[in-house]
């Protein structure tokens, strides 16, 4: 069985400031983990993957993501938030080779940029 | 353009009356999802699809029907919709399931 946490429906951060969005996941089997961004009234867009090659992920615009499987997590960072970062996010995992094609979304987390 | 068109993008309806929402990709992938948003609940799988013909239940499948009978095109089908069923519903698809989803725009459903 696979779940995902994301810690905090809502962070607020100033504009240039850090942005750390919390995810732990929960998987019986090595997991694909994901980051996706939705912005309103848009689908959700692929930020970035992990799939078990390096743990230090980058992805589109500036985000990165680190797989610490000590921790069974999946933060989403990026050193200087900006105004258009402001949205929902969302983490996501799929179990490598069992039930491929099926993931589990958490809550998500809607960020918010203040200037 | 590569994309996952979903129609329509708004649909009002009442309980009981059958619907389809379809769902097509000209990416030539494998995978195929649907998934219900809602707020504060995150998306939820509904029914995934890895290749023609072969489907599987996601974490919510009661009350919907799909089929995939051709490999771009994974309709969503509700046979007797009901109000707990009003949501908005994202269709995707993906090459591998290590290479994460594209998504459609996302169709707002509402059973009254």
């Amino acid at each position: 069985a696979q779940s995902v946490t994301q810690l905090g429906s809502h962070v607020s951060v100033s504009e240039g400031a850090l942005v750390l969005l919390r995810c732990n996941y929960s998987s019986s089997v090595p997991p694909y983990l994901f980051w996706y961004v939705q912005y309103p009234n848009q689908g959700l867009q692929l930020l970035l993957k992990y799939t078990s090659a390096a743990t230090l992920v980058k992805g589109i615009n500036g985000f990165e993501a680190e797989f610490k499987k000590s921790e069974t997590s999946f933060h989403l960072t990026k050193p200087s938030a900006h105004m258009s970062d402001a949205a929902e996010y969302f983490c996501a995992v799929s179990d490598q080779d069992t039930n491929a094609g099926k993931s589990t979304f958490g809550d998500g987390t809607t960020l918010t940029v203040k200037p | 353009e590569a994309q996952v068109t979903q129609n329509p993008r708004y649909l009002i309806t009442v309980t009981g009356k059958k619907l389809t929402v379809t769902c097509s990709q000209n990416m030539n992938h494998e995978y195929m999802s649907w998934y219900r948003q809602d707020p504060g609940l995150g998306l939820r799988q509904i029914y995934y699809s890895m290749n023609v013909e072969v489907t599987d239940k996601g974490d919510v499948p009661e009350g919907y029907k799909v089929s995939r009978k051709e490999k771009r095109n994974f309709p969503l089908i509700l046979e007797s919709p009901s109000p707990n069923q009003t949501s908005l519903y994202f269709c995707a698809s993906s090459h591998r399931d290590r290479d994460g989803y594209t998504f459609g725009s996302g169709t707002r459903l509402t059973v009254v």
